[in-house]
C-alpha cells in the first residue's frame, strides 16, 4: 500500500514565477490537507480539500490556491512567487483519526 | 483560538536515558493530540495520537497520555537511543462537520540529540 506521494521533491524557481506541487493520498484516503515548512518551524496548514471543494483555510494570500480531483489527488499552485515562499511543502491525507503527511516537496526562490 | 506551546529544545541525552518534552495545547472543543517525528531532509512521521481524554498514545518505547485536567500530553521514554535523534512535534487537531480530522496546529518542534 503506498503512502501519501508527493512530487516534485526538489525544485527552484524564480521569484514571480508560478509553481504546481502534486500529491496523491494514501489509498482509501479522501480528505487532502497541505501544509508550508519553513526551515526550524513548525508546519503551517494551507488549506483542506474534501470531496473537490476546499473545506478550510488557513492564513495564506490568495496566490495559494489548490485543486482536488476525483480521484482524490490534489495539486497546491502559488502564483508570483517571493523568496519567502521558499520552504517544504507538505501534503497530508486524512482517513477517520488518522492523518499521514507525504515526504514534502523542497521549493526554492531565488 | 486552538493552539500547541512545545517545550522549546534543543534537548541533548546521553543513551538509555530519560526523556520527557512538554507540551500544552489550548483548544476550544475535543481535538485529538499527536506527536509527529521528523528525521533530518525528511517529512513527518505520525509516532502516536491519542483521541479522546486519558487516553494514553504509544509506540516505539515513546508514550504520551491526553490529560484534560492539564491540558497536556507530554512525550516520555524510559530510555533513549541514537537513533531517536530527531526533532519532535506536538499537534492537536480540530474536527469538520461529522468525524473527519481537520486542520492540525503544530508546535514550534523541539529537536532532539541522543549521544553515544
Amino acid at each position: 500500500d503506498a503512502g501519501v506521494t508527493q512530487s516534485p521533491t526538489h525544485l527552484i524557481k524564480t521569484r514571480g514565477q508560478q509553481v504546481t506541487l502534486r500529491c496523491s493520498p494514501k489509498s482509501g484516503h479522501d480528505t487532502v490537507s497541505w501544509y508550508q515548512q519553513a526551515l526550524g518551524q513548525g508546519p503551517q496548514f494551507i488549506f483542506q480539500y474534501y470531496e473537490e471543494e476546499e473545506r478550510q483555510r488557513g492564513n495564506f494570500p490568495d496566490r495559494f490556491s489548490g485543486h482536488q480531483f476525483p480521484n482524490y489527488s490534489s495539486e497546491l499552485n502559488v502564483n508570483a512567487l517571493l523568496l519567502g515562499d521558499s520552504a517544504l511543502y507538505l501534503c497530508a491525507s486524512t482517513r477517520g483519526n488518522t492523518i499521514y503527511f507525504g515526504e514534502g516537496s523542497w521549493l526554492t526562490v531565488v | 483560538g486552538d493552539s500547541v506551546t512545545q517545550m522549546e529544545g534543543p534537548v541533548t541525552l546521553s543513551e538509555e536515558a530519560f526523556l520527557t518534552i512538554n507540551c500544552t495545547y489550548t483548544a476550544t472543543g475535543y481535538p485529538s493530540l499527536f506527536w509527529y517525528v521528523q528525521y533530518p531532509g525528511e517529512g513527518l512521521q505520525l509516532l502516536l495520537k491519542a483521541t479522546k481524554a486519558d487516553d494514553k498514545g504509544s509506540n516505539k518505547g515513546f508514550e504520551a497520555t491526553y490529560r484534560k485536567e492539564t491540558t497536556s500530553f507530554h512525550l516520555e521514554k524510559g530510555s533513549v537511543q541514537v537513533s531517536d535523534s530527531a526533532v519532535y512535534f506536538c499537534a492537536l487537531s480540530d474536527r469538520n462537520r461529522g468525524s473527519t480530522l481537520g486542520r492540525l496546529y503544530f508546535g514550534r518542534g523541539t529537536q532532539l540529540t541522543v549521544w553515544p
